[in-house]
């Protein structure tokens, strides 16, 4: 069984600055990974998703990812925020091949302060 | 057209009534879900829908009840719910179940109040 963790669930972050929200997972076959984004009554949105090759994925609105399978991590960043990114984020498993349920972490909030 | 189209957006219900979510896409994909969300969770996947046919039932209770007339719909008929069934009713599509990577299209719920 695959099982994601977003250790923090919330991240307070000043306009414009820098952030990092972070995901680790568990999985004891190869996984595809997710980050989906959820404004305040909205569905879910995919910001970026790691398939194979380059470990660094760029997503939209000026996000990105890493992938690292030694550490089982796939933290989320963004060099410079904005008040509009302020919402739910979840990291997402999705085992490859396999049967095709999603597995999310328990979310992020993300509230950018002026 | 790349919505998911969800109806109502807000349905409060007794625990005896019968009422049906209505989820629609117009984008050609043939695989379609429900997830139900409570508030400051992540959501569970209930069905899956591939090809009009269900194709993953996680263990849902009977009250809840999908169905798939065609491939743009999806409908979850609801009867004799609880108030802990109170969530947002979330349904998606994909292009294709279970070939290489499919991106999920979300639509934005229907938030369901059980008095």
């Amino acid at each position: 069984a695959q099982s994601v963790t977003q250790l923090d669930s919330q991240v307070p972050v000043f306009e414009e600055a820098p952030v990092e929200l972070r995901c680790n997972y568990s999985s004891s076959v190869s996984v595809y990974l997710f980050w989906y984004v959820q404004y305040p009554n909205q569905g879910l949105q995919l910001l970026l998703k790691y398939l194979s090759g380059s470990t660094l994925v760029k997503g939209i609105n000026g996000f990105e990812a890493e992938f690292n399978k030694s550490q089982t991590s796939f933290h989320l960043r963004k060099p410079s925020v904005h008040i509009s990114d302020t919402a739910e984020y979840f990291c997402a498993v999705k085992r490859v091949g396999g049967a095709q349920k999603l597995v999310f972490g328990q979310g992020t909030r993300l509230t950018i302060n002026p | 057209d790349t919505e998911v189209t969800q109806t109502p957006k807000h349905l409060v219900m007794g625990m005896t009534n019968k009422k049906s979510l209505k989820c629609e896409q117009h984008m050609g994909h043939r695989a379609m879900y429900w997830y139900k969300q409570k508030a400051k969770k992540p959501p569970e996947l209930m069905f899956v829908y591939s090809y009009e046919k269900l194709s993953i039932n996680e263990s849902v209770p009977s009250r809840f009840s999908p169905e798939c007339p065609n491939s743009s719909l999806l409908n979850l008929h609801l009867h004799a719910l609880q108030p802990e069934d109170s969530a947002l009713y979330l349904c998606a599509s994909s292009q294709v179940l279970g070939q290489f990577e499919e991106k999920l299209f979300f639509g934005s719920g229907t938030q369901l109040s059980v008095l």
